[in-house]
């Protein structure tokens, strides 16, 4: 069983439609961070954060500690925010990070 | 202030071989962190040093090994390759510790062992 798991694994929406992706964790965390990497391999990353929600610019992120559960939302959706989204668990036991497999999102114009 | 710089972008390498990979920080940035990622596992955290000690480890075999200096760069140091390291090996830096910080990537080597 993976410690994090993403959905979906594969997104594909026109552009200007509102986007989620789910991440579900089953460890204790003392963050957990959201990772865009664009083809080529380069990974930025969106938010961390450990508890509430956190805007920035078309993009929101959510935790609910209680449920292990983060989403991230993309607004008003554009061909540029094409890439990969990865969920990652900062684990607050042991000395881990957790990645998810990623989502792949497609935006048309 | 400059990103986080990796070297070499890409390597071959022969089974058998070892390979070092360097991470040089943005400037004031006391952790660095390494990863791999390939098609079949996804991203795999690797190790994290800070203030030059090794403070995570993830699940990899002793071959896998790094250091950090006093200038806080990094060096990963992978022994006796095996056809399935091959890979992109990311390093990441913060001013803190990964888990609690935000990271910042670099470019990744590419290692390709034949």
């Amino acid at each position: 069983k993976n410690e994090v798991e993403q959905s979906p694994q594969n997104l594909t929406a026109q552009e200007g439609e509102f986007i989620t992706i789910n991440c579900s964790y089953s460890v204790g965390i003392s963050a957990l961070h959201w990772l865009q990497q664009h083809p080529g391999g380069g990974i930025v990353s969106l938010f961390m954060l450990s508890s509430g929600k956190k805007k920035h610019g078309r993009l929101i992120a959510t935790i609910n500690i209680q449920e292990k559960h983060s989403s991230l939302h993309i607004t008003a959706s554009h061909p540029r925010d094409s890439a990969v989204y990865i969920c990652a668990a900062g684990s607050n036991t042991g000395n881990q990070f957790y990645f998810g497999t990623g989502t792949s999102l497609t935006v048309i114009p | 202030k400059a990103g986080v710089t990796q070297t070499p972008r890409y390597l071959i390498k022969t089974r058998g071989q070892q390979v070092t990979l360097s991470c040089s920080p943005i400037s004031g940035h006391r952790s660095v962190s390494w990863y791999q990622q390939t098609p079949g596992q996804g991203l795999q955290f690797l190790f994290e040093y800070f203030s030059e000690t090794q403070r995570n480890k993830g699940n990899f075999p002793g071959r896998f090994s790094g250091r950090q200096f006093s200038n806080s760069r990094s060096e990963m140091n992978v022994s006796t390759l095996e056809l399935g390291d091959s890979a992109l090996y990311l390093c990441a830096s913060s001013l803190g510790r990964a888990r609690t910080d935000t990271q910042y990537f670099g470019p990744g080597t590419r290692l390709t062992v034949l």
